[in-house]
């Protein structure tokens, strides 16, 4: 069967950094999402990966590695407004998108 | 970015009735849509994937008979919550998607049943 796993929750210090893992096996890739989502908002995009390596957006970051089945999400400067949910997925062979349950990630000050 | 627009944002029902929301692709066609619940304080939940023309696939535990979807077009996808109770009282969201694009968010619907 196809999976994705991501760790259910996470506690960070405001103006650290942390990193979110997103572990896959799936029938083929087509690229790997990262969402945020605030409760009772829509999610919101924030990366795509399809090839290996860093893609860098301002203080997100998001890692792909296709032979490990493995990305992360990195967030820099941590803000109080980061705390959310972080929403993996990867596109399939068939380009069916495969969800992960979510990140809830805490940040403390 | 694409738009995906659901309705209604907000519904109240009474215990036992039916209430059908629905999640519209404005701009492009949506092979793929995804139905979300998300109760307070919990993560999102994926209930079910539709393709469309063909059956939802429901994930572990969401009633099929009880959560009906419909995606009959490239461009509408529908959730009709049969008669609904207090505890289907949640936030659902739909997401649309197709080959080549990531997936889009409705802005949500916030379910209560008294």
């Amino acid at each position: 069967g196809q999976n994705i796993d991501q760790p259910t929750e996470m506690t960070a210090t405001e103006g650290a950094i942390v990193q979110i893992n997103c572990t896959y096996q799936t029938s083929g890739f087509n690229g790997l999402f990262w969402y945020q989502q605030h409760a009772g908002e829509a999610p919101t995009f924030l990366s795509y990966n399809v090839l290996d390596g860093l893609e860098e957006k301002g203080r997100f970051s998001s890692f792909l590695s296709r032979s490990k089945g493995y990305s992360y999400l990195l967030l820099k400067e941590l803000q109080m407004k980061d705390s959310a949910s972080y929403l993996c997925a990867v596109r399939d062979s068939n380009y069916q998108l495969i969800w992960g349950a979510g990140t809830k990630l805490i940040i403390k000050p | 970015g694409a738009v995906v627009s659901q309705h209604p944002s907000w519904v109240i029902c009474k215990s036992g009735t039916s209430v059908k929301i629905e999640c519209r692709s404005l701009d492009f066609q949506a092979t793929t849509m995804f139905w979300y619940r998300q109760f307070p304080k919990q993560s999102l939940m994926l209930m079910a994937t539709s393709n469309e023309g063909s059956k939802a696939t429901y994930e572990q535990g969401v009633e099929k008979d009880k959560f009906l979807i419909n995606h009959a077009s490239l461009t509408l996808s529908t959730l009709t919550v049969t008669s609904a109770h207090p505890e289907d009282s949640s936030f659902y969201i739909c997401s649309a998607s197709s080959r080549v694009t990531e997936a889009f968010f409705g802005q949500g619907t916030r379910l209560t049943v008294v």
